[in-house]
Parts: C-alpha cells; structure tokens; sequence
C-alpha cells in the first residue's frame, strides 16, 4: 500500500545545529513528495516539495532529495534557529487516480536557545 | 497567501448531538479535503471532495459523517450523531489541483471539537 515513515518522533537541537529527519515511503508510481510544517496553534504549510525523482527541493535553508532508488526524502537543515521548532510532516502525493496526499506521523524539532 | 477560514475555532458538545464544521477554502480552488487529528498524533486523511462529490473517504469517515458544499458556499463536515472519539481538531484543506496533478494543500487553522 502507499505509505510514509518518519521513525523521528522528536528531535531536540540547539540553535546552529544540523537538522536531519528520516522520511521513506512505500508507493507505486511516480508520486509527488513535500515537507509540510505545522507551527502551534496553525494547520499545515507547505514547506517544499519535488515533483520528478533524483532532484532537489529547498525553501528557507531546509533541503529534500527525492531519491526513488532508496525510497526517501530525508529533511535537512545546515543550521537551525529557535523558530525552526515545528511539527514536520512527511507527505506522499499520490498520481494514480485518487485525490489525496498521505501524511506521515510528523516529528517534533524543539531547538533550543 | 491564499487563506483557509474554519468556523468554529472550538466546539464542545455533548455526545449524541449533532455538529458541522464550516470550511470556507481558498476561492479558486476545485478539490477539498477532511483530516482529523487527535492532540499529539499525525494527521489522518478522511475525505476528499470535487465536482460536488466524495472521491475518496478513509475507514475513518464512519457513517455518522457527511460532507457538502451546496452552491459554492461552505464546504462542511456533518457528524451526526457524535461520539466521545470524535473528539480532535479537524483541518479542512484546499487545492487548485489534485494530488495526482501535484496540488499543494492550503489548510485552515483547524477546528477543535470536544465531545463531552
């Protein structure tokens, strides 16, 4: 079935450190993967997204890499600041013929002063 | 950016009643969709609507729910009658495009329903 793993359910850096988070996903096809990211209090915003395999994604300094070869969209960050602290979520979009985008189990970044 | 609105930010119900969230998505867009979220857990897909139709609901999307959006207006979440594990906050989305055409999703802020 189609499906996205974040094994990361939180992450605590301090400021300037170097944000990884794990993301694989289980699909057929040729889908579109994103990072959303969900502040308190708000619903879910587009990060970044890839569209085509084997390239890259970035926005604000984070950085994805659609890698069908292993199945994974790795998040990364070089240097992280306190108001980078968010629930991250990994999301599969699916090109068959369904409308919808499955949401991976988030992982919470709290970064540190 | 494009804006989401969801009405009501809170709701607290006894179980059995009857509620509706309202959902007023992003103007141009064609393809709407339900995630609920228990506090802590993932975002879990419920359904998706377009044309004026469901195109695809989750086992989560029990009989007790219903989805409309009559000309144009709201697009609404019905749940009818609620039970005690209703209770979560409830993201109405938007897109222009599907999924299958790489449609990004705009979310609203979420409504938070409590069933007492």
């Amino acid at each position: 079935g189609n499906s996205v793993t974040q094994m990361q359910g939180q992450v605590t850096l301090s400021e300037e450190e170097f944000l990884f988070i794990n993301c694989t996903y289980s699909t057929t096809g040729y889908p579109t993967l994103f990072w959303y990211v969900q502040y308190p209090g708000e619903g879910p915003q587009l990060l970044l997204k890839v569209t085509t395999a084997n390239n890259k994604g970035s926005s604000r300094g984070f950085e994805a890499t659609y890698d069908k070869g292993t199945t994974s969209f790795h998040l990364q960050k070089a240097s992280v600041q306190e108001s980078d602290s968010a629930v991250y979520y990994c999301v599969l979009g699916r090109d068959t013929n369904a409308y919808k985008v499955i949401f991976g189990k988030g992982t919470h970044l709290h970064v540190l002063p | 950016g494009p804006k989401v609105l969801q009405i009501p930010s809170h709701q607290i119900i006894d179980m059995g009643q009857m509620v509706t969230l309202n959902c007023d998505p992003v103007s141009n867009h064609l393809y709407f969709y339900w995630y609920k979220q228990i506090l802590g857990q993932q975002m879990e897909f419920l359904v998706n609507f377009y044309n004026g139709k469901v195109m695809e609901k989750s086992k989560l999307f029990k009989d007790q729910f219903s989805v409309e959006r009559p000309d144009g207006s709201y697009f609404t979440l019905k749940i009818q009658p609620t039970a005690l594990e209703d209770s979560a906050v409830y993201f109405c989305a938007s897109s222009l495009e599907g999924a299958r055409n790489t449609g990004q999703l705009y979310f609203g802020e979420g409504s938070k329903l409590t069933v007492l």
